[in-house]
């Protein structure tokens, strides 16, 4: 089962300002089939970006994903109130499917 | 609108079973892989299963051999049965559609059905 680490846990900051966020893989992510989602409270997840770096439809552009391999990373360009939610990694692979812990992005 | 309604859920005693149901809505069913996620309260998200089109499946392994996923592709509803349930298994149940076309990631959630073990 691949193991997937985010960091951080919490990220405290402000609107208007740059979010990284960063999920780290315990091995090589099959065909980077790596995903990102968004969680509001008391809401279901949200696809964000799957393949690592494509913004599924709707998505606006200053979300972005790259990475490959075991590390990847979740850009906020510039942070809307409407952004500060819980965000998740999720991978897939013939083993299985696994999520991060997820990161949760707090304003400041 | 492509829809995805969970429905089952409810308060159960360790060790009972209970069925979930997913009926979908406004997009090719039977061709598509399904999958459960969970989230206990104030827990991350957690795969459960997932079936294929025609009917595999795949699980994780804390809940393999006490829970099976099946679909009525006739009635476009995927099931999740779950037995000898356990505390641990409280949360709320999520159905979603996997894109197997874009990294099988889940395109299209429900909103989710509250599973509680409880004596």
């Amino acid at each position: 089962e691949i193991l997937l680490t985010q960091s951080p846990g919490t990220l405290s900051m402000s609107p208007g300002e740059r979010a990284t966020l960063s999920c780290r893989a315990s091995q090589s992510i099959y065909r980077n089939y790596l995903t990102w989602y968004q969680q509001k409270r008391g809401q279901a997840p949200r696809l964000l970006i799957y393949g690592a770096s494509s913004r599924a439809t709707g998505i606006p552009d200053r979300f972005s994903g790259s990475g490959s391999g075991t590390d990847f990373t979740l850009t906020i360009s510039r942070l809307e109130p409407e952004d500060f939610a819980v965000y998740y990694c999720q991978q897939y692979d013939s083993s299985g499917i696994t999520f991060g812990q997820g990161t949760r992005l707090e304003i400041k | 609108e492509v829809r995805l309604v969970e429905s089952g859920g409810g308060v159960i005693q360790p060790g009972g079973s209970l069925r979930l149901s997913c009926a979908a809505s406004n997009f090719p069913f039977g061709s598509n892989y399904m999958t459960w996620v969970r989230q206990a309260p104030g827990k991350g998200l957690e795969w459960v299963s997932l079936i294929f089109p025609g009917g595999a499946t795949t699980y994780a392994d804390s809940v393999k051999g006490r829970f099976t996923t099946s679909r009525d592709d006739s009635k476009n509803t995927l099931y999740l049965q779950m037995n000898n349930l356990r505390a641990d298994d409280t949360a709320v149940y999520h159905c979603a559609r996997v894109d197997s076309y874009f990294a099988f990631a889940f395109d299209i959630w429900g909103q989710g059905t509250t599973v509680t073990v409880s004596s």
